[in-house]
């Protein structure tokens, strides 16, 4: 069975830019989370997506956004670049309808390094 | 709010020590606790979970976790780390209620001397 995957692996973008991220969840899961990870803060929640809405968001300002397809890929969006932003950004799916049993598994995230 | 501490941010063992990671949350409700692993140069992975019954649980490559309610824990434990085990931990917990968003701990890095 396939792993979570993401694309691209790597990014580099200037301040101001704005950048897409993708993300192709486990065959048959239908949740998909996203992450901020830097050595400062940690692993910070974004937002989930299921089954095309968005369902729970973190505290993050509206420059990043994200959106899910018909097919459960996702994609993360963040416009107006800051210095900040450089991180690795991780996508994780799970199956998201089974409380007891809900397990989220990760992607090897999305290394984007702001200039 | 919700919230993970994690108290070692920073661990160094010998080959064959025992190990020990603790791991406390903030929330009121019923959670689901789970440790994951982060070996260098590759992604995040689950190590082991918890959602109910035995309060210790059993993960991959000999590791443990046991959840103890009263206490807000759920502490890592390996009876005798190897190099390989060089890596940095997360514990996470999400409410019972909404699995989507996990919260984790700040990470312990463990570094195994040959």
């Amino acid at each position: 069975k396939a792993g979570v995957t993401q694309t691209p692996r790597y990014l580099i973008k200037t301040r101001g830019q704005q950048v897409t991220l993708s993300c192709s969840p486990i065959s048959g899961h239908r949740s998909v989370s996203w992450y901020q990870q830097t050595p400062g803060q940690g692993l910070q929640f974004l937002f989930e997506y299921f089954s095309e809405t968005q369902r729970n968001k973190g505290n993050f300002p509206g420059r990043f956004s994200g959106r899910q397809f018909s097919n459960s890929r996702s994609e993360m969006n963040v416009s107006t670049l800051e210095l900040g932003d450089s991180a690795l950004y991780l996508c994780a799916s799970s199956f998201g309808r089974d409380t007891n049993t809900d397990t989220q598994y990760f992607g090897p995230g999305t290394r984007l390094t702001v200039l | 709010a919700q919230s993970v501490s994690q108290h070692n941010h920073h661990v160094i063992l010998s080959e064959a020590a025992s190990l020990e990671l603790g791991c406390n949350y903030s929330y009121g409700g019923t959670v689901n606790l789970f440790w994951y692993v982060q070996y260098p140069g590759q992604h995040l992975q689950l190590l082991l979970k918890y959602f109910s019954g035995d309060p210790l649980v059993k993960g991959i490559k000999g590791f443990e976790a046991e959840f103890i309610k009263s206490k807000f824990s759920f502490n890592l434990r390996k009876p005798s780390v190897q190099w390989s085990d060089t890596a940095e931990y997360f514990c996470a917990v999400t409410p019972s209620s909404n699995t989507g968003k996990l919260i984790f701990g700040q990470g312990t890095t463990l570094q195994v001397k040959p």
